[in-house]
């Protein structure tokens, strides 16, 4: 299962852009990337989902280099309501099982 | 769409006594569930995988006589926890997966237990 690496912790005043990358250097061909959100006593939100470039919903957008052993969340304009732990996941179509890392925890400060 | 529920939201039980969580894919049919663990600020911990009509795979170093997954519906799997114990208490997370999708995965909204 590729292992991915990204911040513990960040803060962000409201109203700015907020970029989360997270590093997968063994990601292989058929691996995803999947980005979820969590608010406590809360189960993970599905965020974004992605191969490679650019992919763009209505609350986030994900960057992938073509080399893809990196991806970076983008928040646009974050509100306080986006103060939440953001996980990053690497999800093979060929295997069943998805393992969390430790997620960053994002504190948007007023 | 892709609706997972679990029931109950919190339960809270005496030391020695069962405790069963339900999950469900509400609007969608999962050959797949997951359930993890989650202790206070860490990370979720995958405890097993259930197949639905098999039995489960358990991560190394969960009880499986411990903690019961059956998965028995493409819209339903339970977790119980037998003979409880106050290290028990924890947040039990499910997610589904869609049968026609092998890595779209839907999460429950959690199961606080609290072992007394």
């Amino acid at each position: 299962l590729a292992k991915t690496t990204q911040p513990i912790s960040m803060d962000s005043y409201e109203g700015q852009e907020v970029n989360i990358t997270c590093s997968h250097n063994n990601i292989a061909t058929n691996d995803y990337i999947t980005w979820y959100q969590q608010f406590p006593s809360q189960g993970p939100r599905f965020i974004i989902q992605g191969y490679k470039t650019k992919v763009t919903n209505e609350v986030a957008s994900l960057f992938i280099p073509a080399d893809r052993k990196s991806s970076t969340l983008s928040l646009p304009r974050v509100s306080l309501s986006d103060t939440a732990v953001y996980y990053c996941l690497v999800v093979k179509t060929s295997y069943d099982k998805v393992i969390f890392g430790p997620g960053t925890s994002l504190s948007v400060i007023p | 769409g892709a609706v997972v529920s679990q029931h109950p939201s919190r339960v809270i039980c005496k030391s020695g006594t069962s405790v069963k969580i339900e999950c469900r894919s509400l609007d969608f049919q999962a050959t797949t569930m997951f359930w993890y663990r989650q202790f206070p600020k860490q990370s979720l911990m995958l405890m097993a995988t259930s197949n639905e009509g098999s039995k489960a795979t358990y991560e190394q170093g969960v009880e499986k006589d411990k903690f019961l997954i059956n998965h028995a519906s493409l819209t339903l799997s339970t977790l119980t926890v037998t003979s409880a114990h106050p290290e028990d208490s924890s947040f039990y997370i499910c997610s589904a997966r869609r049968t026609e999708s092998t890595y779209e995965q839907y999460f429950g909204p959690g199961t606080r237990l609290t072992v007394t």
